[in-house]
């Protein structure tokens, strides 16, 4: 299994452009989280998804973040426009049962980290 | 959900074991408590969970207070590749919304290991 695949590994753009980060989960995961990391705030969740649909997106900081999954095998967070404080380390993790249950594990990404000049 | 409190950091020496304490003194009765370690340049990967009575796997085990208000994540044997972040999470039974609970990462425990 290859495992929750995210791409790009790096990526580095100028305030105000349009950045877009993607998410592979594992076949078969029904789950899907978009996590963001900084050194002042953690692991923050951004969304969840369940069978593609958005569950909660109260931790999208503001407009700007939208994130798509239009079909089991793919996701998509989307920054428009970019700020130097959206620069931070971000997450996609699967999970194989509904939600984040309780003997559920997250499997997590290697994270695609974005730096906003 | 219920909170938990680790220290920020630690240090073992190599092929040591390593106890790593966390407390969650609010713990309810229901929270599986979940742990989970991030390696550098990596996402968290799960380690073990466990509700009550201690759990051994592979990776580590997990012994849990009586009281349920600590535990601690053991390393039998600390390796350089145990270097990471770890951390401490609890997990409430799904009782709405298919189960679903937010859930924060809060900053976890650095282990460095000495070779």
């Amino acid at each position: 299994d290859a495992g929750v695949i995210q791409s790009p590994r790096h990526e580095v753009t100028e305030m105000g452009q349009e950045v877009t980060l993607r998410c592979k989960p594992i076949s078969g995961h029904n789950s899907l989280f978009w996590y963001r990391q900084t050194m002042m705030r953690g692991l923050e969740l951004l969304i969840y998804f369940n069978n593609n649909v958005p569950i909660d997106d109260s931790g999208m900081p503001e407009d700007r973040f939208s994130a798509k999954m239009p079909n089991a095998s793919f996701s998509t967070l989307k920054i428009q426009p970019s700020e130097p404080r959206d620069s931070a380390v971000y997450f996609c993790a699967s999970s194989p049962k509904r939600g984040w249950s309780y003997n559920s594990p997250l499997h997590f990404g290697n994270g695609t980290r974005l730096t906003v000049t | 959900d219920a909170k938990t409190t680790q220290p920020n950091s630690m240090e073992s020496n190599e092929e040591e074991p390593v106890h790593l304490p966390c407390n969650h003194s609010t713990i309810s009765g229901t929270d599986y408590i979940h742990w989970y370690r991030q390696l550098p340049s990596q996402g968290p990967e799960y380690v073990i969970h466990g509700l009550t009575s201690n759990v051994n796997n592979r990776m580590a085990s997990l012994a849990i207070a009586e009281d349920r208000k600590s535990s601690t994540l053991i390393l039998h044997r600390a390796t350089l590749r145990d270097a990471a972040v770890y951390y401490c999470i609890l997990r409430d039974l799904p009782v709405n919304s298919g189960g679903y609970q937010k859930v924060t990462f809060g900053i976890g425990t650095k282990l460095q290991v000495i070779p």
